[in-house]
């Protein structure tokens, strides 16, 4: 079955670091980037940034550049985000997503998501 | 940035209804624009693609229709599964971004 399964609900306090992972199964791993959207608590979808599985190239949205890290590895079709320093402000449920084709395109159709990682950080 | 702006927020209808989300751009995307619905605890689904094409899978009483900087999403006859927030997103041009949102409810 072609699913991104991701991993599960975190508590953390501010000042901690964390990395949450969304594994790829069912399919080439490579040939779809990953991206990852924030919903924050009774908010919208938020697009953070895309992987390219492939060969790692990155691209953030501006406005989450600095504030977190994606990377992947393909040997084991995961992909990760990550925070150096979490922030009461990144509590959130965090998906990831994949492209409806395979493609580099950064400018397609979202359309196969995970379940959503749950992070809470709170004193 | 391209705003993706939604309008109403929040509706109350009927089983039987037809239900009309609109979405408007802050600028020309052409057909670059998905629906996705999203029930609580849940990730979105894709509903709707390049404005108009159904994914597979979703009923026919979905569909969307626009393009420009205007979009529809009809749903022709509202049904209690269908109770959800739905959100339009546009892929035209990075960052990618999504409309507010509109919740739909049961009268």
């Amino acid at each position: 079955e072609v699913q991104l399964v991701q991993s599960g609900a975190e508590v953390k306090k501010p000042g901690e670091s964390l990395k949450i992972s969304c594994q790829a199964t069912g399919y080439k791993f490579i040939s779809y980037w990953i991206g990852w959207v924030r919903q924050m608590p009774g908010k919208g979808l938020e697009w953070m940034g895309i992987i390219q599985p492939s060969d790692s190239e990155i691209t953030y949205s501006p406005s989450f550049q600095g504030q977190v890290t994606i990377s992947a590895d393909k040997s084991i079709s995961t992909a990760y985000l990550q925070w150096s320093s979490l922030k009461a402000s990144d509590t959130a449920i965090y998906f990831c997503a994949r492209p409806l084709y395979p493609t580099r395109a950064t400018t397609t159709i979202i359309s196969l998501w995970g379940q959503g990682t749950q992070v809470i950080v709170s004193t | 940035d391209i705003q993706m702006t939604q309008s109403p927020s929040s509706l109350s209808a009927s089983v039987g209804d037809r239900v009309t989300i609109s979405c408007q751009a802050s600028q020309d995307i052409s057909h670059y624009l998905s629906w996705f619905q999203q029930k609580p605890g849940k990730a979105p689904k894709l509903l709707i693609y390049d404005a108009s094409d159904l994914e597979t899978g979703v009923p026919s009483r979905f569909s969307g229709s626009g393009s420009g900087t205007d979009f529809t999403l009809t749903i022709s006859s509202l049904q209690p599964e269908d109770i959800a927030t739905y959100y339009c997103q546009q892929y035209d041009n990075l960052p990618l971004t999504f409309g507010g949102g509109t919740k739909v409810e049961t009268k």
